[in-house]
């Protein structure tokens, strides 16, 4: 499978506990990007990663949210101590690498976070 | 701030008729357009992309761009019910980053 892959699909946390979401991007991809979507509502942009390197994280909210693109194994987003609000679809992306804003986002399965 | 805009709909239509889809923007540097589509519960999946002026026709889907007009739109030729989905708009913005600002999307329904 070529594709954006995601894990876990589903994950369930209890108030204050930490979630990991993962991203592998897509072969020959170097750049991801993670969104959160709220029930009927539009995809929201969090951050854009490359490896090893924060490009805009202009979307993350300022406290609990944080996220790697390491050099070796896939993008994580952490969520610490999730509260309900935090219960989303969030969805990863990636791109090919090089410059110039023509550059076409593909998307992962999704991961759906349910915080009871 | 950048927006993308777009009518939340639902907009329908019946089989075989043209859906036409529409996109305001905000930021008169914004370079590179994206369709997507979105079926419930599912991720958004590339319809189309477009960069210059005029149209770009791929199948049954024809995206328009009118820069001077801040104006993008999607035309969906013999709508057929499984294209009942929701449609977003994505516009590359040139913040150095190349962000990608999603609209929320318009919600089409094919009606058989």
């Amino acid at each position: 499978n070529a594709g954006v892959m995601q894990n876990p699909r589903h994950l369930v946390r209890r108030r204050g506990q930490e979630a990991r979401l993962r991203c592998s991007p897509m072969k020959g991809h170097s750049h991801v990007y993670w969104y959160r979507q709220l029930p009927e509502e539009g995809l929201k942009f969090m951050v854009y990663l490359q490896k090893e390197n924060i490009i805009d994280e202009s979307g993350m909210p300022k406290e609990r949210f944080s996220a790697e693109f390491p050099k070796e194994g896939p993008s994580i987003l952490r969520i610490q101590q999730v509260v309900r609000g935090d219960s989303a679809a969030y969805f990863c992306a990636s791109s090919s690498p090089g410059t110039g804003s023509t550059k076409v986002q593909f998307f992962g399965p999704g991961t759906r976070l349910t915080v009871l | 701030q950048k927006e993308v805009e777009q009518n939340s709909g639902p907009l329908s239509v019946p089989e075989g008729a043209i859906a036409s889809l529409n996109c305001t923007y905000s930021d008169r540097g914004s370079q590179s357009f994206f369709w997507y589509r979105q079926y419930s519960g599912k991720s958004p999946e590339l319809i189309m992309f477009i960069y210059s002026n005029g149209d770009k026709e791929d199948g049954r889907f024809t995206a328009q761009l009118n820069k001077a007009s801040q104006y993008v739109s999607l035309l969906i030729r013999d709508s057929q019910p499984s294209d009942s989905a929701t449609y977003l708009c994505a516009v590359n913005f040139n913040t150095g980053g190349f962000k990608t600002i999603f609209g929320a999307g318009t919600r089409l329904f094919v009606k058989a």
